[in-house]
């Protein structure tokens, strides 16, 4: 079984300033994938990240970055140079390489960023 | 582009009523999910399929039910709707992958409303 941890309910961030937004995980699998979610008001789920756990280095897409630390069970999502339009819910999730295919979804993040 | 479609973006329902919410996808995924989404608790499983007539449980099928007949159709059900399930459900579909990788796409959500 797998288990994400998101303890920020909300964050605040000024635009053009960088914000890290924090994930821990649970998983008994021996590899496993992370991935980051955003949804914006409009309710749609977008895929923004990928880190696979044998990965050797941090993803990134663009302002997204990924930061993965394996031992400290954390995959904390990072983006630079926030912009009005990042204003959303982020949310972190997970999948073993055993069990079912579905993902294990945390709590969320809300975001709002400030002109 | 991948196409995850909801009947409905927003359905009011008497306690009682028999409700179907339908999903369908247009890239031959093999995998459909229903997620429900409630504040604070993130995106819980309901139900998923890894093929046609095939399903299994996520963590609260309780209260539902579900039906693939073909492949790109996923159909929740509510067999009898109570007020406790109101809420935003989500439905996803993705390609069947080795290992962990391999993003969900999701519809735009249908927000349900039992009264």
């Amino acid at each position: 079984a797998q288990k994400i941890t998101q303890t920020q309910p909300g964050m605040f961030v000024q635009e053009k300033e960088a914000v890290t937004l924090d994930c821990t995980y649970d998983t008994s699998d021996p590899s496993y994938g992370l991935f980051w979610y955003k949804q914006p008001s409009s309710g749609e789920m977008i895929f923004l990240i990928y880190q696979g756990s044998y990965d050797q280095q941090n993803a990134t897409e663009g302002r997204y970055s990924l930061n993965f630390q394996k031992a400290r069970k954390s995959a904390n999502l990072v983006i630079s140079a926030s912009q009005l339009g990042d204003s959303a819910m982020y949310f972190c999730a997970m999948r073993g390489l055993t069990g079912r295919r579905a993902l294990t979804f945390g709590s969320g993040t809300r975001l709002q960023v400030q002109p | 582009d991948v196409k995850v479609t909801q009947s409905s973006r927003y359905l009011v329902k008497r306690t009682g009523e028999k409700v179907f919410l339908e999903c369908v996808q247009d890239m031959d995924h093999e995998n459909m999910f229903w997620y429900r989404q409630d504040p604070g608790l993130g995106l819980r499983l309901i139900y998923f399929s890894y093929d046609v007539k095939m399903k299994e449980k996520g963590d609260i099928p309780e209260g539902y039910s579900v039906s693939r007949e073909k492949k790109e159709r996923f159909s929740l059900i509510l067999e009898s709707a109570s007020t406790n399930q109101t809420s935003m459900y989500l439905c996803a579909s993705s390609f069947w992958r080795e290992g962990p990788t391999g993003e969900l796409f999701f519809g735009e959500g249908s927000r349900l409303t039992v009264l």
